[in-house]
């Protein structure tokens, strides 16, 4: 069964400081995935999507992801973070032409002043 | 709608008494998705519609757990004499149509859900 492992369950970072947000899949033979945000009290917002092609994906609010087939990752980055990040990314992964998404546990990004 | 609405954002409940959660899709979108979200955890995958059938019912914890959508729009997920570790965050999400939800589903708030 596919699997999502997400190391860091909180990252502290300055503002302005660049953050990498770590996600890790079991492997399989052709997957979707994606970067979820969730800002307090609310629901989860698509951060960015993966599904073919470039392996560089860019997504909102400035935010970037690679997808790396052989080391099975999907590292989201963004070069300069403001005090707004500071929310809970998720990572999900679903195998191709199947409708179930599979969530990591979150990351708590908190950006300091 | 413009985007998923859940009713209500927040329940308290007494141990033993049953709740309904709702789920209001987008309109148009004909796949519904129900999430729980315990604390310290992911999401856990709890059920699917497709139109008002169910095709997957495998992420529901116990037979207390029931769900079921009319006139493929509203949901409703039904747990039935709460325990405390139904204490979550229940979300919705929806999409266009299970073969593109690839692109990814459309959220819900949530309710939390507080057995007492």
């Amino acid at each position: 069964a596919q699997s999502v492992t997400q190391l860091d369950s909180q990252v502290p970072v300055f503002e302005e400081a660049p953050v990498e947000l770590r996600c890790n899949y079991s492997s399989s033979v052709s997957v979707y995935l994606f970067w979820y945000v969730q800002y307090p009290n609310q629901g989860l917002q698509l951060l960015l999507k993966y599904l073919s092609g470039s392996t560089l994906v860019k997504g909102i609010n400035g935010f970037e992801a690679e997808f790396n087939k052989s080391q099975t990752s999907f590292h989201l980055r963004k070069p300069s973070v403001h005090i707004s990040d500071t929310a809970e990314y998720f990572c999900a992964v679903s195998d191709s032409g199947t409708y179930k998404y599979i969530f990591g546990t979150g990351t708590r990004l908190k950006v300091l002043a | 709608g413009a985007g998923v609405s859940q009713s209500p954002s927040n329940k308290v409940t007494e141990k033993g008494k049953d709740v309904e959660l709702r789920c209001d899709p987008i309109s148009g979108h004909t796949a519904l998705y129900w999430y729980r979200q315990s604390l310290g955890q992911g999401l856990e995958f709890l059920i699917y519609f497709q139109g008002n059938s169910a095709p997957d019912k495998s992420g529901l914890p116990s037979d207390r757990f029931s769900a079921e959508r009319t006139g493929g729009s509203v949901s409703t997920l039904t747990i039935q004499r709460t325990q405390q570790e139904d204490s979550a965050v229940y979300l919705c999400a929806s999409s266009f149509d299970v073969g593109i939800s690839n692109y990814g589903y459309t959220f819900g708030s949530g309710t939390r859900l507080t057995v007492v």
